[in-house]
């Protein structure tokens, strides 16, 4: 059935260095791709997205990155701070479709 | 900003009994979805709702499991007899458009952690 994987399960940072999260999706079909921040105690919001149409997309110090060829896609935080702290969820979706299959989550601790 | 608004925040029941997690959804979305999250475990999809009726469901969205739009704007979940296993947290979500064709993704509540015990 349809699969998302996510790793690094979790993931400790210094303040100021990158942060990267990858994940691999099994349905070929699949053609959105959206990253949640989750903080604690509140539900999770979506920081980015990226489409099949494209590559890689950049919000401020938020990237993602797709390959479709090999089914994976990668969010990268730059200059991480204290505040980036929070389990990020990776997902896709396919047109036609209504749900949302999500990765396992990674928790990210940035350390000051 | 608009926002999912999700009641309660905690409840706790007894096993058997039947509970309601109450959403209200943001005004101008039309496709409505809740999600469960066991602690510690990923995020999984219960039920999608367009038009007034269930668009997919997962196989967790069984007999137990009933939603409602009951009014303008109120998004219900109910489940029917609970179980200890249906403990967790149920996120209400909306969105413009369906899943994949998400221009701008879903918009989750801060969800209703459930206990049953």
């Amino acid at each position: 059935g349809e699969n998302v994987e996510q790793h690094p399960s979790t993931l400790s940072v210094q303040e100021g260095d990158s942060a990267v999260i990858k994940c691999t999706y099994s349905d070929s079909a699949s053609n959105y791709f959206p990253w949640y921040k989750q903080e604690l105690g509140k539900g999770p919001q979506l920081i980015i997205d990226i489409r099949s149409n494209v590559g890689e997309k950049k919000d401020q110090r938020i990237a993602v990155t797709l390959n479709k060829t090999a089914k994976h896609f990668s969010l990268h935080i730059t200059e991480t701070q204290p505040e980036d702290s929070a389990v990020y969820f990776c997902a896709a979706a396919t047109s036609g479709t209504y749900k949302y299959i999500f990765g396992t989550g990674t928790r990210l601790k940035v350390l000051a | 900003e608009p926002e999912v608004t999700q009641t309660p925040s905690h409840q706790v029941t007894q096993m058997g009994q039947e509970v309601i997690l109450r959403c209200v959804p943001i005004s101008n979305h039309l496709y409505f979805y809740w999600y469960r999250q066991i602690l510690g475990q990923k995020v999984e999809f219960l039920v999608s709702f367009y038009n007034n009726e269930i668009s997919e469901k997962s196989e967790i969205f069984d007999d137990q499991f009933s939603v409602e739009r009951p009014d303008g704007s109120n998004f219900t979940l109910k489940i029917r007899s609970t179980k200890l296993e249906d403990s967790a947290m149920y996120f209400c979500a909306s969105s413009e458009t369906a899943g994949g064709a998400s221009n701008y993704g879903y918009t989750f509540g801060s969800g209703t952690r459930l206990t049953v015990v």
